[in-house]
């Protein structure tokens, strides 16, 4: 069974453009969520999708948005690029329901904004 | 505000000894405790995961300890290896009806085993 796949795996971007990341979840998985990961903040959750539907979010500007697809497959964008964007962006997927709470991330992509 | 605090940063640990990292946590609404193991250029990996209603569960040398009281949980690494050698992430979520929620991490602990 193919794990979370993340698209690109590395990224360089200018100041002041938009990114889009992709991330393909485990066969049957219809939870996205979307986590940043720098050193100084470690962990922090972006946003979570289900069934094309945002059901939670984090403590992030606008300008970090996403949306799922009826596949389950997940993007997230980022408009107008600041350095402090420079990070870890981390995909996971689990199963849908009460009780299947297991999170599997993927390998991430590394954004470098410059 | 930090949720879950996570002790120590880094950790040297030799060869067959036992590495434990605790972390504690403040929302009694968390339901849920996993630990990641990262390596680098990789995503984090679910290593062991434990409820509130048990106070200890043990998969091969990992095991953790849970005190529901104390609001604290522990990893216990036992006969560590050089190849255990990762940073660690302690993690707490809450889950009502169908929301799988989201996880609150720590800010990690690297572990070095030395041979």
């Amino acid at each position: 069974k193919a794990g979370v796949t993340q698209t690109p795996r590395y990224l360089i971007k200018t100041r002041g453009q938009q990114v889009t990341l992709s991330c393909s979840p485990i066969s049957g998985h219809r939870s996205v969520s979307w986590y940043q990961q720098t050193p100084g903040q470690g962990l922090q959750f972006l946003f979570e999708y289900f069934s094309e539907t945002q059901r939670n979010k984090g403590n992030f500007p606008g300008r970090f948005s996403g949306r799922q697809f009826s596949n389950s497959r997940s993007e997230m964008n980022v408009s107008t690029l600041e350095l402090g964007d420079s990070a870890l962006y981390l995909c996971a997927s689990s199963l849908s329901g009460r009780g299947n709470t297991e999170a599997f991330f993927g390998q991430g992509t590394r954004l470098t904004v410059v | 505000q930090q949720q879950v605090k996570q002790s120590p940063q880094s950790l040297i640990v030799q060869k067959g000894g036992i590495s434990i990292i605790n972390c504690a946590y403040e929302n009694t609404a968390f339901d849920y405790f996993p630990w990641y193991q990262q390596f680098p250029g990789k995503g984090p990996a679910l290593l062991i995961a434990i409820r509130p209603d048990v106070s200890e569960k043990k998969e091969g040398r990992f095991t953790i300890s849970f005190n529901k009281s104390a609001k604290q949980f522990s990893l216990h690494i036992m006969d560590s290896q050089p190849g255990d050698s990762a940073t660690y992430f302690c993690a707490a979520k809450t889950g009502a009806g169908g929301s799988q929620g989201n996880l609150i991490f720590g800010k990690g602990t690297k572990l070095s085993v030395k041979p």
